[in-house]
């Protein structure tokens, strides 16, 4: 069964810090990979889509990267700003079968000081 | 209408009665997904709709929750006899199969 983990649960960083949030997978065989933004109260709104033959994806000061054969993925932010204060969530679409749905992981929760 | 849309944005209720929450996905989108999201953890998943069949219902806690999507679009997740524990905000997502799943702003419902 695939188990979506991410490290930290929660971050603090001040304002123009550089920053890097960590997804894991125990099942290698994915589709794709997906990166959201939530923010309180909201809905979700996706971020960087990789698909599991690429190995990174870019969208202005985020990047994030994918590898598959050890089951990891990091979303990089640069040069934070108090605006990118939000949870965010990886999700994993599992390889195979008749769905696409999304396993997410618990989020790490973002707050950027001024 | 540019996103996927779900009316009402809250629902409040009382336990044991039904509740249908409705969800709009991106015109042309064959593939709608609900999943519900309790405080502090992740999405779930519950449903998934390619066209106008649930292709994997798998899901679903129990038989108390039925979704349809008679023409391919528009969907409705019905909820009988409502519990507490079906306090959640429920969310829906649409895409073009395989692909970027698109979510909406969710219905936060409470069973008191």
């Amino acid at each position: 069964k695939q188990e979506v983990t991410q490290i930290p649960a929660a971050l603090s960083v001040p304002e123009g810090e550089n920053l890097v949030l960590n997804c894991s997978f125990t099942d290698s065989a994915i589709y794709n990979l997906q990166w959201f933004r939530q923010d309180p109260g909201k809905g979700l709104t996706s971020l960087l889509l990789i698909q599991s033959s690429q190995r990174e994806q870019t969208s202005g000061r985020l990047n994030a990267s994918l590898d598959k054969s050890s089951g990891r993925s990091t979303l990089y932010i640069a040069a934070s700003q108090p605006g990118d204060s939000a949870t965010y969530l990886c999700a994993v679409v599992n390889y195979g079968g008749s769905q696409g749905n999304l396993i997410f992981g618990k989020g790490t929760k973002l707050s950027v000081k001024p | 209408g540019a996103g996927v849309s779900q009316t009402p944005s809250n629902k409040v209720t009382e336990k044991g009665k039904y509740v249908e929450l409705r969800c709009d996905p991106i015109s042309g989108h064959t593939a709608l997904y609900w999943y519900r999201q309790s405080l502090g953890q992740g999405p779930e998943f519950l449903i998934y709709f390619q066209g106008t069949g649930a292709a994997d219902d798998s899901g679903l806690p129990n038989d108390r929750f039925f979704a349809v999507r008679p023409e391919g679009s528009v969907s409705t997740l019905k909820i009988q006899r409502t519990e507490r524990g079906d306090s959640a905000v429920y969310l829906c997502a649409s895409s073009l199969g395989y692909h970027e799943q698109f979510f909406g702003p969710g219905t936060r419902l409470t069973v008191l």
